[in-house]
C-alpha cells in the first residue's frame, strides 16, 4: 500500500513564526504536492513538485514556499506564519505518469493564534 | 486554473435509495478526471481515474461516466448504504497531465437510515 504520512496531525503556532509542514512517501512517486483545505473552498493547489529540486507555484502560492532535497519528502514552509494560513494541510504524491491516482496524507490541522 | 464545479453542494438521501451527482469540467485540452471520497478524519480515497471519453468505471455499488467533448462526468452510488455519506469530490487535469489536479468544491453525501 502506497503510504503518504505528516509529521503532525495537529499544530498551533503563533503569528510571524516559521512554520515547517513535512511530508514523506514511500512509493518512490515523482510527483508530490500539498493543498489546503478550507470550508466552502475546497481543496486548492499551493506548490507541486516532479523531482527533486523542482518546485511548481500553484493556485495559491503566496505566503509558502516549497522544498524538496529528496525524492520522498517534500516541505511546505511559512516564512510568517499569519492567522489567514489557519488551514487543514494536506499532502499528495503521484506517479509522473499522467492521470494516475494521486495518493494523500492524513492531513494537518495548523491553527495561527 | 482549470475551473471543475460539482452539483448539488449537499444531498440528503435515504438509505437504500439509488443518487447521482454531477462533475463539470472545461473539455478544452482535457486529460483526465479523477473521483474521489473523503470521509470525515481520514485521507481522501482515490475511486476512479477516467481519460476516455465514454469510460465507465465501476466499484462495488459506485460507478461513473466520462463525457470529455461536453465535459461532464457522473458519479453513481446504487442502494445507498450509511457508510456511503462523506464528501465526493472530482478533480480535473490537463495539459501533458504533470501539473497537479483542480479539485472541485464536493457533494457532501448524507445518509439517512
Amino acid at each position: 500500500d502506497v503510504k503518504v504520512t505528516q509529521s503532525s496531525r495537529y499544530l498551533v503556532k503563533r503569528t510571524g513564526e516559521k512554520v515547517f509542514l513535512e511530508c514523506v512517501q514511500d512509493m518512490d512517486h515523482e510527483n508530490m504536492f500539498w493543498y489546503r483545505q478550507d470550508p466552502g473552498l475546497g481543496l486548492r493547489l499551493i506548490y507541486f513538485s516532479y523531482d527533486v529540486k523542482m518546485k511548481e507555484k500553484g493556485d495559491i502560492p503566496e505566503g509558502y514556499s516549497v522544498s524538496r532535497e529528496k525524492k520522498e519528502r517534500f516541505s511546505l514552509i511559512l516564512e510568517s506564519a499569519s492567522t489567514n494560513q489557519t488551514s487543514m494541510y494536506l499532502c499528495a504524491s503521484r506517479e509522473l505518469a499522467g492521470g494516475g491516482t494521486q495518493y494523500f496524507g492524513p492531513g494537518t490541522r495548523l491553527t495561527v493564534l | 486554473i482549470l475551473n471543475v464545479e460539482q452539483s448539488p453542494q449537499s444531498l440528503h438521501v435515504q438509505e437504500g435509495d439509488s443518487t447521482n451527482f454531477t462533475c463539470s469540467f472545461p473539455s478544452s485540452n482535457f486529460y483526465a478526471l479523477h473521483w474521489y471520497r473523503w470521509e470525515t478524519a481520514k485521507s481522501p480515497e482515490a475511486l476512479f481515474v477516467m481519460t476516455l471519453n465514454g469510460d465507465e468505471k465501476k466499484k462495488g455499488r459506485i460507478s461513473a461516466t466520462l463525457n470529455t467533448k461536453e465535459g461532464y462526468s457522473y458519479l453513481y452510488i446504487k442502494g445507498s448504504q450509511p457508510e456511503d455519506s462523506a464528501t465526493y469530490l472530482c478533480a480535473g487535469l490537463s495539459g501533458g497531465g504533470a501539473d497537479g489536479l483542480t479539485f472541485g468544491k464536493g457533494t457532501h453525501l448524507i445518509i439517512q437510515p
